[in-house]
């Protein structure tokens, strides 16, 4: 099976503080991917990469940057978080292009 | 800008009914269909994956795909009350870089009445 695995699940953070959320999988996925969900405006892309130290903006990259140094790690960063960025965060992986996308089981971040 | 509709619901179905969620898309090239489950503060969790015009059966679930329509549906044969949750549909975004991201639809809520 398929595993990513967001290492933190619920997170409350101070405004303008610099947050990491760390996703890892262990399938040797190519592709890897940042969604925020929000009520009322489903998901939305913040940013992908297709290789190490490769990315590409999404839908909505402003006010976030991302990381990815091995291929099994994909980690997003808030430069300094803002209360609108308040959401559920979900990576995401796939094989390659246009193959499955697996969904780890979401961050919940507060910001305060 | 590249959009995936749904109708959001709630859709209310009896318990054994067949369940009938609908999605179109935008972008006249996309290639690949997707379908999810999302259980209130779950992750999505896929469903089934279509790629070419017609149906496709997995158990309780037929996926249909009309590229020229730009349609696609998800049936839900024999309804259970665990069906009950937002379906997303989701079309492939491809881009240059070499990968792609999904397009989300906001999805469906389904609710099955016992």
């Amino acid at each position: 099976d398929v595993k990513v695995t967001q290492s933190s699940r619920y997170l409350v953070k101070r405004t303008g503080e610099k947050v990491f959320l760390e996703c890892v999988q262990d399938m040797d996925h190519e592709n890897m991917f940042w969604y925020r969900q929000d009520p009322g405006l489903g998901l939305r892309l913040i940013y992908f990469s297709y290789d190490v130290k490769m990315k590409e903006k999404g839908d909505i990259p402003e006010g976030y940057s991302v990381s990815r140094e091995k291929k099994e790690r994909f980690s997003l960063i808030l430069e300094s978080a803002s209360t609108n960025q308040t959401s559920m965060y979900l990576c995401a992986s796939s094989f390659r292009a246009g193959n499955t996308i697996y969904f780890g089981e979401g961050s919940w971040l507060t910001v305060v | 800008q590249k959009e995936v509709e749904q109708n959001s619901g709630p859709l209310s179905v009896p318990e054994g009914a067949i369940a009938s969620l609908n999605c179109t898309y935008s972008d006249r090239g996309s290639q690949s269909f997707f379908w999810y489950r999302q259980y209130s503060g779950k992750s999505p969790e896929l469903i089934m994956s279509i790629y070419s015009n017609g149906d496709k059966e997995d158990g309780r679930f037929t996926a249909q795909l009309n590229k020229a329509s730009q349609y696609v549906s998800l049936l839900i044969r024999d309804s259970q009350p665990s069906d009950s949750a937002t379906y997303l549909c989701a079309v492939n975004k491809y881009s240059g870089g070499g990968a792609d991201g999904l397009t989300f639809g906001k999805g469906t809520h389904l609710i099955i009445q016992p």
